[in-house]
């Protein structure tokens, strides 16, 4: 079965600062890929995904993540964070069922703490 | 457009009551699913559906009960709630087809005593 893993509960960065959050995937086969994002109190929106081609995607919200098969990660990056970026992060990867649809797994997140 | 709408917001149950979650969404979705939301364990999937009358089971099933009855509903049951079962649970849905992009409800956050 596919499985998640985000070292990191918590991580604190300063505003304008970079960030990168990471995650470590096992998958049999090419892994279907996600970073959602959930704001206090909020259900979760989707950042980014990767299924093929090109390693690096680009997201919203000035996010980008790169898929490395060798290492079986997906790590989320931004150049220079944001007050409004604080919020939990959570990785998923998405497994094909009966139906021909996904099932996500996701990670148990990452809270993201911004400084001034 | 609502999206997906999650009803209660919050509940209190005693053990042993019964109580059914209601999620609806006006997108024409043929996806939907439930997760439940706990410290520390991220989101497990509960039931999901691809369709009226199409539901499986995810990856923590026992104690949950699930119809489809049409596109927009996909209510949650519980059938005797017990304290494991405190927790945030979260509606998903999305167009069939892997790859799609899920829409979240806001949550409904339940204890049970």
């Amino acid at each position: 079965a596919q499985s998640v893993t985000q070292p990191d509960i918590h991580i604190t960065v300063s505003e304008g600062a970079s960030l990168e959050l990471r995650c470590n995937y096992s998958y049999g086969a090419t892994p279907y890929l996600f970073w959602y994002v959930q704001s206090p109190g909020q259900g979760l929106q989707l950042l980014l995904k990767y299924f093929s081609g090109d390693t690096l995607v680009q997201g919203i919200k000035g996010f980008e993540a790169e898929f490395k098969r060798s290492q079986s990660s997906f790590n989320l990056r931004k150049p220079s964070v944001h007050w409004s970026d604080a919020a939990e992060y959570f990785c998923a990867v998405g497994d094909i069922s009966n139906f021909g649809n996904e099932k996500l797994t996701f990670g148990t997140g990452t809270r993201l703490t911004i400084i001034p | 457009n609502a999206g997906v709408t999650q009803t209660p917001k919050f509940q209190v149950l005693k053990t042993g009551q019964s109580m059914t979650l209601q999620c609806a969404q006006d997108m024409n979705h043929e996806y939907m699913s439930w997760y439940r939301q706990d410290p520390g364990m991220g989101l497990r999937l509960i039931h999901y559906s691809v369709g009226a009358g199409i539901t499986d089971q995810g990856e923590v099933p026992n104690g949950y009960n699930v119809s489809r009855s049409t596109t927009e509903d996909f209510p949650l049951r519980l059938l005797s709630a017990a304290p494991s079962q405190t927790s945030v649970y979260f509606c998903a849905s999305s167009y069939a087809g892997v790859g799609e992009k899920l829409f979240f409800g806001s949550g409904t956050q339940l204890s049970v005593l």
